[in-house]
């Protein structure tokens, strides 16, 4: 059982490239989520979805966007990476709302934005 | 607005010392979820509690605690006899009625050193 798969583990971009996130789950879960984590941040909320075809925005959404076509997969995507973008990058997914029961996560990915 | 506060940044402490993880909550709303979650050295998350607003009891696992008072808006974690496997940073979170459940808003997190 994988969990919560992320990748890549480590990414470095050019101010202005662009690049995809991948998260994967096979627990069959409808929630899904993306967080960033910065340091004296903790973890901020950037998009989260409810299930296939649904997304809705977080704390931090600006410069990222999701799409959710099936359940397992859940992307995120920097459509023009800036320097304020470097973070670790966390994907997480519940059997419940997410804010109701265990989140599960991946192993992160560390973005750097030079 | 929801908010979590952990004051302690960093804590310190010497093998089978007890240690205690404070965390202050905000919300308005009536129904509410509070977690703990562990992220040691390697960097994943670990869920290690929840708990909803209508149950005040004190939860125990092993060396792990809770006290949660809602008088105080405060949800406690304690390490009893500390061992150098708790280092690591610990995020207290909070859901509310307010976003659905669907939003959890993390504290700032408690970087936990136990040294032999």
């Amino acid at each position: 059982n994988a969990g919560v798969t992320q990748t890549p583990k480590f990414q470095v971009l050019k101010t202005g490239q662009s690049m995809t996130l991948q998260c994967a789950q096979d627990m069959n879960h409808e929630y899904m989520s993306w967080y960033r984590q910065d340091p004296g941040m903790g973890l901020r909320l950037i998009h989260y979805s409810v299930g296939a075809g649904i997304t809705d925005q977080g704390e931090v959404p600006n410069g990222y966007n999701v799409s959710r076509s099936t359940t397992e997969d859940f992307p995120l995507r920097l459509l023009s990476a800036a320097p304020s973008q470097t973070s670790v990058y966390f994907c997480a997914s519940s059997k419940l709302a997410g804010g109701t029961g265990e989140l599960f996560f991946g192993e992160g990915s560390r973005l750097t934005v030079l | 607005a929801q908010k979590v506060t952990q004051a302690q940044t960093e804590i310190s402490v010497v093998e089978k010392e007890d240690v205690t993880l404070d965390c202050v909550y905000e919300t308005r709303d009536t129904t509410y979820y509070l977690f703990w979650y562990k992220q040691p050295p390697s960097g994943e998350l670990v869920f290690l509690i929840r708990r909803n607003s209508f149950d005040e009891q004190n939860e125990i696992s092993g060396r792990y605690s809770w006290n949660f008072q809602k008088s105080t808006s405060s949800f406690n974690f304690t390490i009893t006899a500390s061992q150098v496997v708790d280092s690591a940073v610990y995020f207290c979170a909070l859901s509310g009625m307010n976003t659905g459940f669907q939003k959890l808003v993390f504290g700032t997190g408690t970087r936990l050193l136990v040294s032999p």
